[in-house]
């Protein structure tokens, strides 16, 4: 099946630094790709739209400002938390649709930010 | 406002049990379901996509079903094993981008 990548796995940083979250399909291009939030035993929260060559979609309550989104080509989408605080700690995971509005969503393996 | 409820929320059975999980949902104009499991701390896995113009999906031992004018979906795992213990997501495409997701039936299956 298609494979939607996702890097780094884990990752902790100091409170005040950035990072930054690589999203990759790996065998389809994808003009669209979905940024998601995951409490403990919660189901997921999307945060954001990523759109080729287009700025993001955000979702009520996300601050573009601190979650940046960049989509610079048909495989690449980056989420980059600035300025990175405790209660930005959780689980990020990316998706992509491949095809058109019918096509089947497949997602990465998930981001742990930890930030101390 | 679509509306994706799964039930039951856990589920526990004894290994080899066939077993039945449910996804609701309120509005019935929908492009697709798609059935996902996810294992603690990892991503979504796609088990089976059910366009809104078909009955039902099958792969191995799951069958998802799906009834578009009710509002349901079911996905049947027969055969229960041990390594099917996950939490099951279903999800529904409204299109327009939009992607609802229930909360998850947490399965544990008892070897």
């Amino acid at each position: 099946g298609a494979v939607v990548s996702q890097h780094p796995s884990r990752v902790i940083c100091k409170s005040g630094t950035s990072v930054k979250i690589e999203c990759r399909s790996l065998d389809f291009q994808a003009t669209t790709m979905f940024w998601y939030r995951q409490f403990p035993k919660q189901s997921l929260m999307l945060m954001a739209t990523s759109n080729e060559g287009s700025k993001a979609t955000y979702e009520q309550g996300v601050e573009k400002d601190k979650f940046l989104i960049n989509h610079a080509s048909l495989t690449l989408s980056t989420l980059t938390v600035t300025s990175a605080h405790p209660e930005d700690s959780s689980f990020y995971i990316c998706s992509a649709r491949r095809g058109r509005d019918t096509g089947e969503l497949f997602f990465g393996e998930g981001s742990r930010l930890t930030v101390l | 406002k679509q509306e994706v409820t799964q039930i039951p929320a856990a589920l526990s059975v004894p290994e080899g049990e066939n077993l039945v999980l449910n996804c609701s949902f309120t509005d019935s104009a929908i492009y697709n379901l798609q059935w996902f499991r996810q294992d603690p701390g990892k991503g979504l896995t796609s088990l089976l996509l059910i366009q809104s113009s078909q009955r039902e999906q099958t792969s191995g031992r799951l069958n998802a079903s799906l009834d578009k004018s009710s509002g349901r979906s079911t996905l049947y795992i027969a055969a229960s094993q041990p390594g099917d213990s996950a939490t099951y997501l279903c999800a529904v495409n409204t299109g327009g981008f939009k992607t609802i997701f229930g909360a998850g039936t947490r399965l544990f299956v008892k070897a």
